[in-house]
């Protein structure tokens, strides 16, 4: 049974440009959520997802940031017009239910030139 | 203040000792707390999930969750090099997704 995919696994975007972050959950899970850690930080909730909902977008800042999962295929965050703060390790996790164990994937680290 | 805090370590120990690692929470509304393994530069393997307060053990091990201390921990008996990672604690509650993580305490276990 496969784990939680992110793919790519590195990305390098230049200032101004687009970043689209893609994540596959695990066979059987409806439930999605996206982490962003910063060096040396812990992990910081952006957004939880189920298929063709937003549950909960209160750690997504407002602007630049958008995440979708579609009734069919990954789910993805887009990330418009990157900073240099945006540089980060994005995480995605995925639960067969609200509330249960939370499974994470390899990560995406994106850094922004 | 933060939801939930965790001493960051550094955290040394010899090889075979029993290792304590804690995190205290201030949202009494959690329900469910996580305890995961994360190596450097990848991502956070889940050791744990436990639902509500006592403890679980699986294999080297343990976690307690005592809810009305807003304290959980977790042990691990006879600490291997290959533990020598950084421990995540998190907790959330089961109507909502989110969940909420301490910053991590970094453990090196000593040949």
């Amino acid at each position: 049974n496969a784990g939680v995919m992110q793919n790519p696994r590195h990305l390098v975007r230049r200032r101004g440009q687009e970043a689209r972050l893609r994540c596959s959950p695990m066979k059987g899970h409806s439930h999605v959520y996206w982490y962003r850690q910063l060096p040396e930080e812990g992990l910081k909730f952006m957004v939880y997802l189920q298929k063709e909902n937003i549950i909960d977008e209160s750690g997504m800042p407002k602007e630049r940031f958008s995440a979708e999962f579609p009734k069919e295929g990954p789910s993805i965050l887009r990330i418009q017009q990157v900073v240099r703060g945006d540089s980060a390790a994005y995480f995605c996790a995925s639960s067969p239910a609200q509330g249960s164990e939370q499974y994470f994937g390899p990560g995406t680290r994106l850094t922004v030139t | 203040q933060k939801e939930v805090e965790q001493d960051p370590g550094p955290l040394s120990v010899p090889e075979g000792a029993i290792v304590s690692l804690n995190c205290t929470y201030s949202n009494s509304a959690f329900q469910y707390f996580m305890w995961y393994r994360q190596y450097s530069r990848k991502g956070p393997e889940l050791l744990m999930y436990t639902y509500s307060s006592g403890n679980k053990e699986d294999g080297r091990f343990t976690a307690q969750v005592d809810k009305s201390s807003k304290y959980i921990s977790l042990f691990i008996r006879d600490s291997q090099p290959s533990d020598s990672a950084t421990y995540l604690c998190a907790g959330g509650t089961a109507n909502a997704g989110k969940s909420t993580f301490g910053d991590g305490t970094t453990l090196t276990v000593k040949p």
